[in-house]
């Protein structure tokens, strides 16, 4: 079965210090996503991607994060700056006529 | 818009005995609905999902759930729970744009008790 493959499993890195998620879609799908879900809390949508541009964010995705699809197979998101709050775990999608999840990288931040 | 509503952050059902997690839905379209199952300190599963079709689903697991487009309920059900199937369930929804996102309930915690 197809699957949506994240790396690292988990990452530590320091407040303040650049961290980038990697994800590796399903070959043939269009559509890209990250979700983020803080400890005991809801996963909550942070950005859409399709035709190399974002299609959708949400609030959480401001000028600290970015996306990119550096070379057409990875998909990856950058947070510049890492903030304790931004300790979560991240989830990468992607999409064609359904949706698949990855097994999440678990950013902590100390 | 869509959200989710799930009735219950935790729920404890004895072994054997019938579960019943519930979840509500908004959406300004016909919705397509899912149950996530999320295992401690790992990623989410699908259980199972409607989209078109009969409206009452069988996932994995023996779980199943049924659309109610009148209550707009989508709620999950197991008639014997089993002590692995303790763990956070998810319903979410999206929209049947292609490409659109998830929304996510805040999840119930299910406990099995032997």
């Amino acid at each position: 079965e197809p699957e949506v493959t994240q790396t690292p499993s988990h990452q530590v890195t320091q407040m303040g210090q650049e961290v980038i998620l990697r994800c590796v879609p399903i070959s043939n799908h269009l559509y890209f996503y990250w979700y983020r879900q803080i400890l005991g809390q809801k996963v909550e949508f942070l950005v859409s991607f399709y035709n190399n541009e974002i299609s959708e964010k949400s609030e959480i995705f401001d000028d600290q994060f970015s996306v990119e699809r550096p070379d057409g197979s990875n998909f990856t998101l950058k947070i510049r700056s890492t903030k304790l709050e931004d300790s979560a775990m991240y989830f990468c999608a992607s999409s064609d006529r359904e949706t698949f999840f990855g097994q999440g990288t678990r950013l902590t931040v100390v | 818009a869509q959200s989710v509503t799930q009735l219950g952050s935790h729920v404890s059902v004895s072994e054997g005995a019938l579960v019943l997690l519930r979840c509500n839905y908004s959406s300004s379209v016909p919705p397509y609905l899912f149950w996530y199952v999320q295992y401690p300190n790992q990623g989410l599963q699908l259980l199972l999902k409607y989209t078109t079709g009969a409206t009452l689903v069988k996932g994995i697991n023996g779980f199943e759930a049924e659309f109610k487009k009148s209550e707009t309920s989508f709620h999950l059900t197991k008639p014997s729970a089993h002590m692995s199937d303790a763990a956070e369930y998810f319903c979410a929804v999206s929209d049947r744009r292609t490409g659109n996102q998830f929304y996510f309930g805040t999840g119930t915690s299910l406990t099995v008790i032997p």
